[in-house]
């Protein structure tokens, strides 16, 4: 089975503080994603990898940052964080036929 | 672009009520469509890929269908466990990213 994990189920932090959200699948997949949930939103696309050290903007990019040093990790970074990043953050990995996973998310709440 | 759009939105049935889900889709060169499933506080499970017009799958009380415009997720005397929301989702010939709809959230009562 496939299995993507992600460093926290929840996180509360400040706002100003730096937030490292981690993610790692255990199946090689190529492309890795992070998105954002809200409600009323549905899934945004944050920040997208097709291979290691390469990364693409996804349809909200501002006030995140990523970084993927290893085919299986792909972390997304909140340089800053703000009330207005309080979230459902996902990561997903996905098979070369398009079968995307995810992981269980993390739920952030900044104060 | 591509655009996926569901309904209904929300859907209440009785245990044993069958029932469909309708994911409608606009794309350039569909490589896949997508079901998940998705409770509440967590996140989306894979449940099937659609890959031509024509194609059925099924799994447990679930049997998603697929046409050139649509697909639907048929849901035979359904469960309260089966309540959740479920999430459709296409892969364009031109795109890196999957384009997912707003998601049917599917409530089962006893």
């Amino acid at each position: 089975d496939v299995k993507v994990t992600q460093s926290s189920r929840y996180l509360v932090k400040r706002t100003g503080e730096k937030v490292f959200l981690e993610c790692v699948q255990d199946m090689d997949h190529e492309n890795m994603f992070w998105y954002r949930q809200d409600p009323g939103l549905g899934l945004r696309l944050i920040y997208f990898s097709y291979d290691v050290k390469m990364k693409e903007k996804g349809d909200i990019p501002e006030g995140y940052s990523v970084s993927r040093e290893k085919k299986e990790r792909f972390s997304l970074i909140l340089e800053s964080a703000s009330t207005n990043q309080t979230s459902m953050y996902l990561c997903a990995s996905r098979t070369r036929v398009g079968e995307q996973y995810f992981g269980p998310g993390t739920r952030l709440t900044v104060t | 672009e591509d655009q996926v759009t569901q309904s209904p939105e929300a859907l209440r049935l009785q245990e044993g009520e069958s029932s469909s889900l309708n994911c409608s889709y606009t794309v350039s060169g569909l490589r896949g469509l997508f079901w998940y499933r998705q409770d509440p506080g967590k996140g989306p499970e894979f449940l099937f890929t659609l890959y031509s017009a024509g194609e059925e799958k099924e799994k447990e009380r679930l049997k998603a269908t697929l046409t050139k415009k649509e697909s639907f997720l048929h849901i035979t005397a359904p469960k309260p466990e089966d309540s959740a929301t479920y999430l459709c989702a296409v892969l364009g010939a031109g795109s890196y990213q999957l384009t997912f709809g707003k998601g049917t959230k599917l409530s089962v009562i006893p």
